[in-house]
């Protein structure tokens, strides 16, 4: 079974820009979570989609969108983007009646 | 959201158990107790979940106090793979979020 992929790997982008990740969850996986890491602030959660729906969201500005496709694919959006965006943005895949979530390796996002 | 406390760092050498503790003293009675570990340049992976009773998988035993207000990650013989930083963290098993503490940063000496 293929596991959580992100694309892209790594992201340029300059101050005022906007920027979409994308994230596949594993086969099968309805749910899909967003999670931003800086050195600073460690493993921040941004929001979480359950068949196409948000579930839950985190404390951040609403510069940070989201949304879940049908296929269970999930985009976040920055736009605006700051030099404080600068992270590796992880997403997550999980199913209902299992605890574990699935970690992709993340998109490296940085802002000049 | 309840918090957890980890030391920030441990050491430990190959081949010796780990005891990699946790406070969660304002932990709700529904809360699951989850570890997850992040090796250097991937994403957090999932190690052992409880909610009660102890637990036991291939990669680590989790030791939960009766008042649930602490546990303790059991690595029965460290490798060099595994030095990470460990994540204890408290779940609402209504919610998917998982809130992440500054974890525990385990290394590992030869």
């Amino acid at each position: 079974k293929a596991g959580v992929t992100q694309t892209p790997r790594y992201l340029i982008k300059t101050r005022g820009q906007q920027v979409t990740l994308s994230c596949s969850p594993i086969s099968g996986h309805r749910s899909v979570s967003w999670y931003q890491q800086t050195p600073g602030q460690g493993l921040q959660f941004l929001f979480e989609y359950f068949s196409e729906t948000q579930r839950n969201k985190g404390n951040f500005p609403g510069r940070f969108s989201g949304r879940q496709f049908s296929n269970s694919r999930s985009e976040m959006n920055v736009s605006t983007l700051e030099l404080g965006d600068s992270a590796l943005y992880l997403c997550a895949s999980g199913t209902s009646g299992i605890h574990e979530q699935f970690f992709g390796p993340g998109t490296r996002l940085t802002v000049l | 959201d309840a918090k957890t406390t980890q030391p920030n760092s441990m050491e430990s050498n190959e081949e010796e158990p780990v005891h990699l503790p946790c406070n969660h003293s304002t932990i709700s009675g529904t809360d699951y107790i989850h570890w997850y570990r992040q090796l250097p340049s991937q994403g957090p992976e999932y190690v052992i979940h409880g909610l009660t009773s102890n637990v036991n998988n291939r990669m680590a035993s989790l030791a939960i106090a009766e008042d649930r207000k602490s546990s303790t990650l059991i690595l029965h013989r460290a490798t060099l793979r595994d030095a990470a930083v460990y994540y204890c963290i408290l779940r609402d098993p209504q919610g998917g979020k998982l809130i992440f503490g500054q974890g525990t940063e385990l290394s590992v000496k030869p």
